[in-house]
């Protein structure tokens, strides 16, 4: 399979709980971009890697919402102390300057 | 913040009819993008556009970019149920961006048997 892999597809959590979701881009793709979406609603841009360079982190909801790429290949996503309001759908999606291929993304439940 | 605002939110014809969606902005785009995305899988691209005025054709989908680059319409003929999902509009900036793409929050377009 050459799309992008998200991983876990479902994360079950209690709130305060730490998550980490990963992103495996299409493995020529220098960009990497994480949205968020909530039910109903159209995916939210959070933060941009090129490369292992993450160039806007601007957009991150909270301080509790951190994103990594270290060698430029796969990502991570993590969100700390998890609330209830983080419940959605965390998509992640790779390009090479064009057209963005997005994964199947992993859905956070937080309870 | 560039804005796309979708219209109809909410879609639910019968088989066979025809119908088109909106994507209208007060900001240009360099490019515009049309996503299809069902229940609990992430958007996959149907069309870009990029040029003003410009049409692409899919199959019984027809994309049109306004001449202004500020909107753009989806027309389905013929509608069938397997066109059931949320279309997603998305605009874009020259090179890709650091913002990646705009999305509206898209239709919700149900296709009655």
């Amino acid at each position: 399979d050459t799309g992008v892999s998200q991983n876990p597809r479902h994360k079950i959590t209690k709130r305060g709980q730490n998550v980490t979701f990963r992103c495996d881009p299409i493995s020529e793709h220098n960009r990497l971009y994480w949205y968020r979406q909530t039910l109903g609603q159209g995916p939210e841009f959070l933060t941009y890697f090129q490369n292992e360079a993450q160039l806007e982190k601007s957009r991150l909801l909270s301080d509790r919402f951190s994103a990594e790429r270290p060698k430029g290949s796969f990502s991570t996503l993590e969100i700390q102390r998890t609330e209830q309001g983080d419940s959605a759908m965390y998509l992640c999606a790779s390009s090479f300057g064009g057209e963005l291929f997005f994964g199947e993304g992993s859905r956070l439940t937080v309870l | 913040t560039q804005l796309l605002e979708q219209s109809p939110q909410f879609l639910s014809i019968q088989e066979g009819e025809n119908l088109t969606v909106y994507c209208n902005s007060s900001s240009v785009f360099s490019s515009l993008q049309w996503y299809r995305q069902e229940p609990g899988e992430g958007p996959v691209l149907l069309v870009t556009v990029v040029t003003g005025g410009e049409v692409k054709k899919l199959k019984r989908l027809t994309f049109q970019f306004g001449d202004a680059r500020k909107d753009s319409s989806l027309h389905i003929t013929a509608a069938q149920t397997g066109d059931t999902g949320l279309y997603l509009c998305a605009g874009g900036r020259s090179g890709g961006g650091a913002d990646g793409l705009t999305f509206g929050k898209g239709t919700h377009l149900i296709i009655q048997p």
